[in-house]
């Protein structure tokens, strides 16, 4: 069975500090790997996908099969960037995400 | 730029009653889903929804949970007889292409409270 694990529940750092938002994952076959956001009081929002290979907002995400983790990262952190962040794994033709847990994000001035 | 919407923000029932959760996906989008979370747990699938039928559903999913796309435009999910367990944020999304890379946009979530 697929599986996503985001191990902090709560990150807390400071402006202009890195981060690194940890995800694991388990899966028999080739996944695609997505990071959405959530701002306070508004809605799930795609940040950014491992196919696109971008970098959305500062922020990028690189896929380690070895390691079958997809962190995400930024180097230097704002304070517009304080919200919940989840990373999912898309498994089947229809597209349906299995999440993980979520991390807290909380930059501070 | 379009945006999925959901109807009610916040919906309170009595356990045992039925609810119908709305959802009005992006005009040309063709596949439709249903998410939960339960307060403090993760975002879990519910179902899919293509071609005006079920194309996949969780274990969540069962005979007390249905979908209906009945007029071309509402999305809708219903629980028969709700229980305690089914308070969650319930989240509408829907998608354009196939093809797991293209984009799920979701709904700002429908808050069910069972009492």
């Amino acid at each position: 069975a697929q599986r996503v694990t985001q191990p902090e529940k709560l990150l807390s750092v400071f402006k202009g500090a890195p981060v690194e938002l940890k995800c694991n994952y388990s899966y028999s076959g080739s996944p695609e790997l997505f990071w959405y956001v959530q701002y306070s009081r508004q809605r799930l929002q795609l940040l950014l996908r491992h196919i696109s290979r971008e970098s959305i907002k500062g922020f990028t995400a690189d896929l380690n099969k070895g390691e079958t983790s997809f962190h995400l990262k930024k180097p230097f952190a704002q304070e517009e960037d304080s919200a919940m962040y989840y990373c999912a794994l898309s498994n089947s033709g229809y597209s349906t995400l299995t999440f993980g847990k979520g991390t807290m994000l909380l930059v501070s001035p | 730029e379009p945006e999925v919407t959901q109807t009610p923000s916040h919906q309170v029932t009595q356990m045992g009653q039925e609810v119908i959760l709305r959802c009005v996906p992006i005009s040309n989008h063709l596949y439709f889903y249903w998410y939960r979370q339960i307060l403090g747990q993760k975002v879990e699938f519910l179902v899919s929804f293509y071609n005006n039928e079920i194309s996949e559903k969780s274990e969540i999913f069962d005979d007390q949970f249905s979908v209906e796309r009945p007029d071309g435009s509402n999305f809708t999910l219903k629980i028969r007889s709700t229980k305690l367990e089914d308070s969650a944020m319930y989240f509408c999304a829907s998608r354009d292409l196939a093809g797991i890379t293209d984009t799920q946009y979701f709904g700002p979530g429908t808050r069910l409270t069972v009492l």
